[in-house]
């Protein structure tokens, strides 16, 4: 069975840190970019950032620039998210995906909440 | 504000045809494919379209997509109460270097 599972999400104080992980089963997480993707309570969809299959590039939604880092681990497919400097708009649910190969598949972690709060 | 913009809402009746718009800019849609996915509240968001206008298997033919310049279509035909639920639109904008979604559409079966 295909799974992305994250982890990592809780409450944080504004000025603190968070490492959220996801971890992939059932498929080759080398083969695909991967992106995180988070959504605010009762908000749209906002893509965060995204990493190439051997991580040589990486790109980032000008929001989190400078504070996020994702990054990924092939051999124990996975991937990351380092959040520091965490503000109180970046609260909301991180989704973990796959956004390459779409006619091979698309998968979806169920998500993690972050809360940013003081 | 997105840089790809999706009407707030639709609607129809069971077993209408209903469209949603997905307007978009050159360094977006005009240059790159349109994804569109569906997400049913608390879940994850779930792909419909990719490639403008290709399914994935197992998405049902009522669903179809279609891109011209810098805009994109969603269509649904023969619609079902289990439509009912919140579509976005999505690209890579070359300009931004970010995968820029729109804004989404809430759709209710009346």
């Amino acid at each position: 069975e295909v799974q992305l599972v994250e982890s990592g999400g809780g409450v944080v104080q504004p000025g603190g840190s968070l490492r959220l992980s996801c971890a992939a089963s059932g498929f080759t997480l080398s083969s695909y970019w991967m992106s995180w993707v988070r959504q605010a309570p009762g908000k749209g969809l906002e893509w965060v950032a995204n990493i190439k299959q051997d991580g040589s590039e990486k790109y980032y939604v000008g929001s989190v620039r400078g504070r996020f880092t994702i990054s990924r681990e092939n051999a124990k497919n996975s991937l990351y998210l380092q959040m520091n400097s965490l503000r109180v708009e970046d609260t909301a649910v991180y989704y973990c995906a796959t956004t390459s190969g779409w006619s091979s598949g698309n998968y979806w972690g169920q998500g993690t909440l972050v809360t940013v709060s003081s | 504000q997105s840089v790809v913009t999706q009407p707030p809402s639709a609607s129809g009746t069971p077993g209408q045809r209903v469209t949603i718009s997905c307007s978009g800019s050159n360094s977006n849609i005009g240059r790159n494919t349109v994804n569109w996915f569906k997400q049913l509240p608390g879940t994850a968001p779930q792909l419909l379209i990719y490639n403008n206008n290709q399914r994935p298997s197992g998405v049902p033919d009522r669903f179809s997509g279609s891109k011209s310049g810098t805009s994109a279509s969603l269509a649904i035909s023969g619609l079902q109460s289990e439509d009912e639920a919140d579509y976005y639109c999505v690209a890579w904008d070359v300009s931004l270097n970010v995968w820029v979604f729109g804004g989404g559409t809430k759709l209710t079966v009346l």
